[in-house]
């Protein structure tokens, strides 16, 4: 069975810290990984990762997959409260479906 | 341009009543997919549609769930004899197709409410 684990599950950080957000996975079929943030209901994309040892970055938000060890991370640097979210990881598995973790809900306090 | 669209945004119902879910992908996607998350939970994979098609049911967690396609737009997900352990967010997201799952757009959700 796929499975994709996030870790921590959740992190209280004061505003400017910086986070790292875990993601490992156990999938019979890599295709791709994925990070989502969640605020409310719908989740937005963030990244998406392919290749081992290439980071992608966006402001203040980086990324990088370990297709060797099976895990991703995701750094906020400077947090600030509108990062406040749960961070979803998910596994591109096959083509018609994602496997999500439980996410990663992140509060920042000003 | 529009977005998916789902409705209703939240549906409180009795243990027992069937409910009807709504999901509008973004014109021109012919991929669809359901997903539903519990409290405290990541998104669990329900369903999905290519065109009208659903090739594999066997996510959906119980023979109460049902989902249709028509058009190859609109999709409704249908709960029947609703029951507590029901009560979740109901996610939809669409995507161009289904060699592109990584770019799938997500819907603002249906919170159901099993009471």
């Amino acid at each position: 069975e796929d499975k994709v684990v996030q870790s921590p599950l959740s992190l209280v950080v004061h505003e400017g810290d910086t986070v790292t957000l875990n993601c490992s996975y156990e999938v019979t079929n890599f295709r791709s990984l994925l990070w989502y943030k969640q605020e409310k209901k719908a989740p937005t994309f963030l990244f998406m990762l392919t290749s081992s040892g290439i980071e992608k970055k966006s402001g203040r938000l980086s990324s990088i997959l370990d297709k060797k060890e099976l895990f991703s991370i995701l750094n906020i640097t400077a947090t600030q409260t509108g990062d406040s979210a749960v961070y979803l990881c998910a596994v591109d598995v096959r083509e018609e479906k994602l496997t999500f973790g439980t996410g990663t809900r992140l509060t920042i306090i000003p | 341009g529009a977005g998916v669209s789902q409705s209703p945004s939240n549906k409180v119902t009795e243990k027992g009543k069937d409910v009807e879910l709504r999901c509008d992908p973004i014109s021109g996607h012919t991929a669809l997919y359901w997903y539903r998350q519990s409290l405290g939970q990541g998104l669990e994979f329900l369903i999905y549609f290519q065109g009208n098609s659903a090739p594999d049911k066997s996510g959906l967690p119980s023979d109460r769930f049902s989902a249709e396609r028509t058009g190859g737009s609109v999709s409704t997900l249908t709960i029947q004899r609703t029951q507590q352990e029901d009560s979740a967010v109901y996610l939809c997201a669409s995507s161009r197709s289904l060699d592109r799952t990584y770019e799938q757009y997500f819907g603002p959700g249906t919170r159901l409410t099993v009471t």
